[in-house]
């Protein structure tokens, strides 16, 4: 079973910053099965990253991924006000559970 | 576009059985894999179950199996049947498409276990 965990648990910073976000997996799987979510409060998630640093559909450039094996990263070049959420990374595809990260919450400092 | 509807959830006591439904519309349902996904009051995001697109291969949580069933009905209807429910069961439950990552989340149904 892989374990996420992501890195800081909150992350306060103001806009315009720059945002990274970690996560670190407990066994090595394929990137292919990376992605990344966000989520507001009283919304549902939204996929912002699949196969470790591939957009989604209508998300802005100013949201990048890289990362492979066990370490895999989130940033956001340049914090809008609208990015400030709740982000969780999460492996898809490699093998059951699907875990998601316990999420890192960036809010405006 | 692609739409997701959730519905069943409710206030159940522990032990009791509930059965969430999932209309799917604006894509071709049959072609895609299909998740529950939950959420705790307050907690983060939790995977439930997988269903294969053909309804062949189906996966749980450890803490889920043996009392939940993930089942679908290839004319656009993906269901999760509860059955001894647990306090600890009560979230808000996601219908999630999979494609490229878990493309797109329902609104979400809220379950509530408590006496």
């Amino acid at each position: 079973e892989i374990v996420l965990t992501q890195s800081p648990g909150t992350l306060s910073l103001s806009p315009g910053e720059r945002a990274t976000l970690s996560c670190r997996a407990s066994q090595s799987f394929s990137s292919t099965y990376l992605a990344w979510y966000q989520q507001k409060p009283g919304q549902a998630p939204r996929v912002l990253i699949y196969g470790a640093s591939s957009r989604a559909t209508g998300i802005p450039d100013r949201f990048s991924a890289s990362g492979s094996g066990t370490d895999f990263t989130l940033t956001i070049s340049r914090l809008e006000p609208e990015d400030f959420a709740v982000y969780y990374c999460q492996q898809f595809g490699a093998s059951p559970p699907y875990a998601f990260g316990q999420g890192t919450k960036v809010e405006i400092k | 576009q692609v739409q997701l509807v959730e519905s069943g959830g409710g206030v159940v006591q522990p032990g009791g059985s509930l059965r969430l439904s999932c209309a799917a519309s604006g894509f071709t349902f049959s072609n895609y894999d299909m998740h529950w996904v939950r959420q705790a009051p307050g907690k983060g995001l939790e995977w439930v179950a997988f269903i294969r697109y053909d309804g062949d291969n189906k996966y749980y949580l450890d803490s889920v199996k043996g009392r939940f069933t993930i089942s679908r009905d290839n004319s656009n209807t993906l269901y999760l049947q509860m059955n001894s429910l647990r306090t600890e069961d009560t979230a808000v439950y996601y219908c999630v498409r999979m494609y490229h990552g878990f493309d797109y989340w329902g609104q979400g149904t809220l379950v509530t276990v408590s006496s």
